[in-house]
C-alpha cells in the first residue's frame, strides 16, 4: 500500500525567506510523486511531478523538489517565498501499477510581509 | 483546451434528498475518480472508474454511487445525504500519462 505523510499542517514564513514543505511516502514499488497547489476556492493545480527520470524536478512559480529514495522523501522548497504562494499543498504518490493517487494531508503555507 | 467540468460548484442540501453531482471530461481518458477533501486529512478517493461501464470503490465508498455509462461522464450520486457527507469533492481523470486533471470542485453543504 502507499502513503504520504506531510509534516506540519501550518508553515509560517517571511516574504523573501526560504520555503520548505516537507513530505515523506511509503511505496512497495517505484513511486510516481507530485506536489499540487490549492488557492482559496479553486481546484487543484500541479506544481510538478517526479517520473523517475531526474531526481531533482523543477515546477512552475519557481517551485522544485528532490526525490531522494534513501530518505523516502520529497520535499518541496522555494528559494524565496511570495505572498502570492500562500495556499495549501499538498504531495500525492501514484505507483506504477494503480492510477489512483494518494494525497498527504495538506500543508497550509502562510508568507508574512 | 483539456478540461474536467463539475456542475455544481456550489450545493446546499438537506438530510435525505438525493443529489447528483456532475464530471465530464473532454480529453478522451479512460480513468476517471472522485475524490472528497476534509481539513486534516487531504483528499480521499471515493470511486474511480477503469473504463465504461467499469466501476470499483476506492478508500471511503459508504454512502456514494457512480455510474459510467459513457467515457466523458462519470456523475457521483448521494441517494440519501447526511451531514456527515458536507465536504468538497473533486472529479480527476488520468491519461497515460502520470498527470491527473482535476476539475474546480463542487461544495457541499448536508444540513
Amino acid at each position: 500500500a502507499q502513503s504520504v505523510t506531510q509534516l506540519g499542517s501550518h508553515v509560517s514564513v517571511s516574504e523573501g525567506a526560504l520555503v520548505l514543505l516537507r513530505c515523506n511516502y511509503s511505496s512497495s514499488v517505484p513511486p510516481y510523486l507530485f506536489w499540487y497547489v490549492q488557492y482559496p476556492n479553486q481546484g487543484l493545480q500541479l506544481l510538478l511531478k517526479y517520473t523517475s527520470a531526474a531526481t531533482l524536478v523543477k515546477g512552475i512559480n519557481g517551485f522544485e523538489a528532490e526525490f531522494k529514495k534513501s530518505e523516502t522523501s520529497f520535499h518541496l522548497t522555494k528559494p524565496s517565498a511570495h505572498m502570492s504562494d500562500a495556499a495549501e499543498y499538498f504531495c500525492a504518490v501514484r505507483t506504477t501499477c494503480r492510477r489512483a493517487l494518494t494525497f498527504g494531508s495538506g500543508t497550509r503555507l502562510q508568507v508574512q510581509p | 483546451e483539456a478540461q474536467v467540468t463539475q456542475n455544481p460548484r456550489y450545493l446546499i442540501t438537506v438530510t435525505g434528498k438525493k443529489l447528483t453531482v456532475t464530471c465530464s471530461q473532454n480529453m478522451n481518458h479512460e480513468y476517471m475518480s472522485w475524490y472528497r477533501q476534509d481539513p486534516g486529512l487531504g483528499l480521499r478517493q471515493i470511486y474511480y472508474s477503469m473504463n465504461v461501464e467499469v466501476t470499483d470503490k476506492g478508500d471511503v465508498p459508504e454512502g456514494y454511487k457512480v455510474s459510467r455509462k459513457e467515457k466523458r461522464n462519470f456523475p457521483l450520486i448521494l441517494e440519501s445525504p447526511s451531514p456527515n457527507q458536507t465536504s468538497l469533492y473533486f472529479c480527476a481523470t488520468f491519461g497515460t500519462d502520470t498527470e491527473a486533471f482535476f476539475g474546480q470542485g463542487t461544495r457541499l453543504t448536508v444540513v
